[in-house]
């Protein structure tokens, strides 16, 4: 079974800058997640999606970062005007099911570097 | 929000010996998960914990669910190089209407063969 996959693996941009990453969940998962991930912290929930709709996004500073999801499928983060704090990885992962800890499978990631 | 807090933040061991880090919550949780994450991976799933008081093995990985629901520990057993990375704990809902996973932040293993 193929895992989640998410490109580009690395990116370096200027503050101000724009920037998107794309993920590809395993097929047939109905649940996505975008996680953010500062060096030394935990991943911390941006949004979540069941199929192609927002469960929770309560998190996602909406004023600078969007996501989608448009044909419940694959997805994409995006953030624009980015800031230096904004430097972190950010993981995607997917789930069967609502929060199903079997099966929640996060992908390898995005290290993002704002400078 | 909710908050886990992990300890030690890193540990430094011989090859071989026996490792404890554990992970308190000021909220309850129905589940309590347990991840490794290697440099430049995704966390994966350890251990999965659904039950007060449960207790959970998976190898070498024995992990429990506190009483309270607010704590849970792992133990690794006799550890070897590849045991080290970071682990995280997360406290979830399952079954609620979100289930998102609140992690801690950290425990970083050093094994020295």
């Amino acid at each position: 079974e193929a895992g989640v996959a998410q490109s580009p693996r690395y990116k370096i941009i200027e503050k101000r800058q724009s920037v998107a990453f794309w993920c590809n969940p395993i097929s047939g998962h109905a649940t996505l997640y975008w996680y953010q991930q500062i060096l030394g912290q935990g991943p911390k929930l941006l949004i979540q999606f069941q199929n192609n709709g927002v469960v929770d996004d309560s998190q996602l500073p909406k004023d600078r970062f969007s996501a989608e999801r448009l044909k419940g499928v694959d997805s994409t983060l995006k953030i624009q005007p980015a800031k230096l704090e904004d430097s972190a990885v950010y993981l995607c992962a997917s789930s069967p099911r609502q929060g199903a800890p079997y099966g929640y499978t996060f992908g390898s990631g995005t290290r993002l570097t704002v400078v | 929000g909710q908050q886990l807090n992990q300890s030690p933040q890193s540990m430094f061991i011989q090859e071989g010996e026996d490792v404890s880090m554990n992970c308190t919550s000021s909220s309850i949780f129905n589940t309590w998960l347990w991840y490794k994450q290697e440099p430049g991976e995704g966390p994966v799933l350890l251990i999965a914990l659904y039950k007060a008081g449960e207790l959970t093995s998976n190898g070498r990985l024995t992990a429990q669910f506190g009483i309270t629901r607010k704590d849970s520990f792992l133990n690794i057993s006799a550890s070897i190089p590849s045991d080290v990375g970071i682990y995280f704990c997360a406290g979830q809902n399952y079954g609620g209407s979100q289930g998102n996973l609140i992690f801690g932040k950290g425990t970083k293993l050093s094994v020295k063969p």
